[in-house]
């Protein structure tokens, strides 16, 4: 199983420019999730999916979007990157059970916004 | 709203000291605690997890009891290794309406000499 991957793994973007972060699961995980982190500020959640068709706000979701495609992918799209965005982003992932709660994080995502 | 304080790093230690790194939360209901690591480049993973009041979680050497007393959930190991240079994150989920979402601590960094 590769578990939870991410790409790209860095990207470097102008003011303005837009992209998409893409995550995939081949964990059947129910719940996938997107996180920035900066430095002396741990990790923040900008969205969640607690299932498939479900996405919903985390703390940070201001200039952010997300798609759940199907099960296994969750994307993360920026339409216009600002300089204040420039973090690492991880995505994860969470299954069922008495384990519902103990997330899988992908390699994370090098973004820097000029 | 949930939170998770550390103790300000970085810390730095040499090999076969004892280490404690600090962590203390505030929820509301009964949270599952957890330590994550997060090795340079990498994503996050798991090291060790509680579910309940005076649960022990241990793993590789490392250890925390959750002590709802003092709202506490401090990292202890007898011997650290340069090996276990790294990130650790303390990270609470409180369940309920939150099902599945984690609340991380700033992170603490760890370098261990030889």
């Amino acid at each position: 199983n590769a578990g939870v991957t991410q790409t790209p793994k860095f990207q470097v973007l102008k003011t303005g420019q837009s992209m998409t972060l893409q995550c995939a699961q081949d964990m059947n995980h129910n719940s996938m999730y997107w996180y920035r982190q900066d430095p002396g500020m741990g990790l923040r959640l900008i969205y969640y999916s607690a299932s498939e068709g479900t996405t919903d706000k985390g703390e940070v979701p201001n200039g952010y979007n997300v798609s759940r495609l199907n099960k296994r992918e969750f994307s993360l799209r920026l339409e216009s990157a600002a300089p204040s965005q420039t973090s690492v982003y991880f995505c994860a992932s969470s299954g069922q059970g008495s384990s519902y709660n103990e997330q899988f994080f992908g390699p994370g995502t090098r973004l820097t916004v000029l | 709203g949930d939170s998770v304080t550390q103790m300000e790093g970085p810390v730095t230690l040499s090999e076969e000291a004892f280490l404690t790194i600090n962590c203390t939360y505030t929820a509301t209901g009964y949270p599952s605690l957890f330590w994550y690591v997060q090795y340079p480049g990498e994503g996050l993973q798991l090291l060790l997890k509680a579910t309940k009041a005076d649960d022990k979680g241990s793993n590789k050497g490392f250890e925390a009891t959750y002590r709802k007393e003092t709202t506490s959930f401090h990292l202890e190991k007898g011997s650290v290794q340069v090996s276990d240079s790294a990130v650790y994150f303390c990270a609470l989920s409180a369940g309920g309406t939150s099902y599945g979402k984690l609340t991380f601590g700033q992170g603490t960094i760890l370098t261990v000499h030889p």
